[in-house]
C-alpha cells in the first residue's frame, strides 16, 4: 500500500474485554514498531520488530499486552481483560532498515483510538 | 535513563513569521539521534528532521532548522517563513545509539495564525 494502515480506526469496548488492533506496514519494510499515545502525551515506546521477531517489547506496560507479527508483514497488537487506563490512541509505525539501524525513517499509521468503557 | 522534556505547551506565530520550539533532553551517553515529528490534527505523524550527536553542523531541511547544543543538551527546532500548513503538535524524540526505543517529549502545539 501507499502508507501504513491501522484497523480500526476506533474502538469502543467494555472493561474486561479483549482487543486486536492490526497494523499494515508499507509493502517490504523489515522494522515494525507500536506506540501508545495517551491524551496530552507524546508516543510512548511499546514493540519494535524486526522481521518476524519482538527485538525490543521492553515497553509493554504488563502480560496483558501482546504483539505479534507471523509473516513479517503485519502485525497485531493484542490486549486482554482492557482496563479503562488502556484508553488511548495506539500508533504503529515502519521503517526500511537500509541504513542497517533503527535510525531510517519510520512512517505512521493513523493510530486507532481505543476507549475502554 | 534518558528523558526528553518540552517546555512550552503552545505556542502561536503569524504568518511569515520564525518560530522556535524548544527541546532539551537528558542522557549519559555520548552517541543518539534526536529528531523533530510533526503531528497534524490528522493525525498521521511525518518526520519533519534529525539531527546525530557526533555531528557538529546542525541539520537543515528547507524551512526547518535545528540548534544543537550537545554540551546544555538541548535541541530547539527554528521554522522561518512559516505556513498556515505548520499547524500541528511539535514532538522531539531522543534515541539511543544502537537501540530501537524511542523516546517522545510531551509535544508543542503549533498554531500558525493567519
Amino acid at each position: 500500500g501507499a502508507g501504513v494502515s491501522q484497523t480500526p480506526s476506533n474502538k469502543v469496548t467494555e472493561k474486561g474485554k479483549y482487543v486486536e488492533l492490526r497494523c499494515d506496514p508499507i509493502s517490504g519494510h523489515t522494522a515494525l514498531y507500536w506506540y501508545r499515545q495517551s491524551l496530552g502525551q507524546g508516543p510512548e515506546f511499546l514493540i519494535y520488530f524486526q522481521g518476524t521477531g519482538a527485538a525490543d517489547d521492553s515497553g509493554l506496560p504488563n502480560d496483558r499486552f501482546f504483539a505479534v507479527r507471523p509473516e513479517g508483514s503485519v502485525s497485531t497488537l493484542k490486549i486482554q481483560r482492557t482496563e479503562r487506563g488502556d484508553s488511548a490512541v495506539y500508533l504503529c509505525a515502519s521503517s526500511s532498515l537500509t541504513s542497517g539501524d533503527s535510525t531510517d525513517t519510520q512512517y505512521f499509521g493513523p493510530g486507532t483510538r481505543l476507549t475502554v468503557l | 535513563a534518558q528523558t526528553v522534556t518540552q517546555s512550552q505547551p503552545e505556542m502561536s506565530v503569524q504568518e511569515a513569521e520564525t518560530v522556535t520550539l524548544s527541546c532539551t533532553y537528558d542522557t549519559s551517553e555520548n552517541n543518539y539521534y534526536l529528531f523533530w515529528y510533526k503531528q497534524p490534527p490528522s493525525r498521521q505523524m511525518i518526520l519533519v528532521i534529525r539531527q546525530e550527536a557526533y555531528k557538529q553542523q546542525n541539520a537543515t531541511e528547507n524551512r526547518f532548522s535545528v540548534n544543537f547544543q550537545k554540551a546544555a543538551k538541548s535541541f530547539s527546532l527554528k521554522i522561518s517563513d512559516s505556513q498556515l500548513g505548520d499547524t500541528a503538535m511539535y514532538f522531539c524524540a531522543f534515541l539511543l545509539s544502537g537501540t530501537y526505543k524511542y523516546i517522545f517529549g510531551t509535544g508543542t502545539r503549533l498554531k500558525v495564525l493567519a
